[in-house]
């Protein structure tokens, strides 16, 4: 119940497209859904979040659409760019007093010219 | 501010010796988490505390791995003994519980190989 899938594992797309990395949860408790990004060599950062209150969160490219009756969340990278190279982590986690992120499997997106 | 800091960046040991990895979180920040990664389980929690407090132990692999944060300041993940299947990058995070904002700020990890 803990649990949250993430998909693809990995993700190739071309210079300018759009990426698009899925995850599910099926603990309904969870009420923050954050991306985090890790370049190889470093550890991951926050990239974009979300609340189960709101359907869409953008900043500049990339945004997060949240689907509660799916139980599903989304992140779009739009007009993709090399430097967005990188593996990209969803999480959920329950926010009142528990601070335990759980962690999606993870999604190496490449970006080719 | 300087990030998380985490020492040493790489280690390489035998099995059956004991490691111990070294965590700064920010400074101000009231949680702390430590985490390991690798190709075939990916991220995994192993356990955070606050306040200085262990919250939550359910992912320490076993009785091996021991962590300790005796101040706001310092924290350490030790295993003894050490065995192969332990070789993965090792990360630290900390947070600051503010109203509605949960990020966790990643240190640049250790890379532990058990030989």
């Amino acid at each position: 119940q803990q649990q949250v899938k993430q998909s693809p594992q990995s993700l190739i797309v071309q210079k300018g497209g759009i990426s698009i990395i899925n995850c599910a949860y099926e603990n309904t408790a969870f009420d923050y859904f954050p991306w985090y990004q890790q370049f190889p060599g470093k550890g991951p950062a926050l990239l974009i979040a979300i609340r189960p209150d709101v359907s869409e969160k953008k900043e500049g490219r990339f945004t997060i659409s949240f689907n509660k009756s799916a139980k599903q969340f989304s992140l779009h990278i739009m007009d993709s760019q090399p430097g967005d190279s990188a593996t990209y982590f969803c999480a959920a986690s329950i926010n009142f007093g528990n601070e335990k992120l759980t962690f999606g499997t993870g999604t190496r997106l490449t970006i080719i010219p | 501010d300087a990030g998380v800091i985490q020492s040493p960046r790489h280690e390489v040991t035998e099995m059956g010796q004991e490691v111990t990895l070294r965590c700064k979180p920010i400074s101000g920040h009231d949680y702390l988490f430590w985490y390991r990664q690798t190709m075939m389980r990916g991220l995994e929690l192993l356990i955070y505390f606050n306040n200085n407090v262990p919250i939550d132990d359910s992912g320490m692999p076993e009785d091996r791995f021991s962590a300790k944060m005796p101040n706001a300041s310092f924290s350490t993940l030790k295993i003894q003994p050490s065995e192969p299947r332990d070789s993965a990058v090792y990360f630290c995070a900390s947070s600051l519980r503010l109203a509605g904002v949960n990020e966790q700020f990643f240190g640049p990890g250790t890379r532990l190989t058990v030989l």
